[in-house]
C-alpha cells in the first residue's frame, strides 16, 4: 500500500514538552498539507506545502508550532512547549500538483498532552 | 460561522432504510469532497465531484453536486451497519488550495 503514512500513530506527552510528528505523502504527490481535528469537530486546515516551499499558514498555527519538508518528500509538524489545548488529532495528506486536486488522508497522529 | 454546514448532525437509523445527508454553503466550490472517518482514524475518501449538476454513484451511494456549486448531498439506500462513521463533505474554493471541512454527519445503522 503507498498511501499517506504518519507516525507515531499516538503521542502521549506532558505540558511544556516539545513533540515531532512525521508525515511521508504519496510519491507522486508534490502537494502535502496539515490538518488538526479536534473531538466532534470536521478537521481544520493548518498549513501547506508545495514540495519543499511552505505556501500558506493558518492563523491556527501559533509560533509554538513550525512545519518543514526539507527535501521535498516527508514532512515534519513540531510543536514546542506543549499546552493541554494541543491535544488534538493531527492529520496529514497529499494531492498531485494542481488546484482542486483531491487530498488524500494519512491515519493521523493523536496527541493527548497531560 | 461554518462555511460548510451539514445536516443533520446526528441520525441514527435501522438497517434497510434510506436516508440523504446535505452538505451546504452560501459559497461557490471549485471541487467537493465526501469523506468518511472511522475513531482514531484519518478521513477516507468516497468521491469527487467538480462539475456543478454532476451526479456519482458508489454502489448505494449517490452524490449531487448542486447546480451552482454551492451544495451537495449524499444519499444511502438500503442502509447497512457498515456504513455506520462519520460522513464529512470538504470543500476546496477558487484561487484556495485548503480543504474547508464541514461539521460532519455522525451516522449509525441499527441492526
Amino acid at each position: 500500500d503507498t498511501g499517506v503514512s504518519q507516525d507515531p500513530r499516538h503521542k502521549i506527552t506532558k505540558r511544556g514538552q516539545n513533540v515531532t510528528f512525521r508525515c511521508d505523502p504519496i510519491s507522486e504527490h508534490n502537494r502535502l498539507y496539515w490538518y488538526r481535528q479536534t473531538l466532534g469537530q470536521g478537521p481544520e486546515f493548518l498549513t501547506y506545502f508545495q514540495n519543499e516551499a511552505q505556501l500558506e499558514k493558518s492563523r491556527l498555527l501559533s509560533d509554538r508550532f513550525s512545519a518543514e519538508r526539507p527535501k521535498g518528500s516527508f514532512s515534519t509538524l513540531e510543536i514546542q512547549r506543549t499546552e493541554q489545548g494541543d491535544s488534538a488529532m493531527y492529520l496529514c495528506a497529499s494531492s498531485r500538483d494542481f488546484s482542486a486536486d483531491t487530498q488524500y488522508f494519512g491515519p493521523g497522529t493523536r496527541l493527548t498532552v497531560l | 460561522t461554518q462555511l460548510l454546514e451539514q445536516s443533520p448532525q446526528f441520525l441514527s437509523i435501522q438497517e434497510g432504510e434510506n436516508l440523504t445527508v446535505y452538505c451546504n454553503s452560501s459559497s461557490v466550490f471549485s471541487s467537493l469532497q465526501w469523506y468518511r472517518q472511522e475513531p482514531g482514524e484519518g478521513p477516507v475518501l468516497l468521491v469527487t465531484v467538480v462539475t456543478g449538476g454532476e451526479v456519482k454513484k458508489l454502489k448505494r451511494l449517490t452524490f449531487q453536486f448542486g447546480d451552482a456549486r454551492k451544495d451537495s448531498s449524499l444519499h444511502i439506500t438500503a442502509a447497512q451497519p457498515g456504513d455506520t462513521g462519520l460522513y464529512l463533505c470538504a470543500g476546496t474554493r477558487v484561487g484556495n488550495e485548503k480543504l474547508t471541512f464541514g461539521t460532519g454527519t455522525r451516522l449509525t445503522i441499527i441492526p
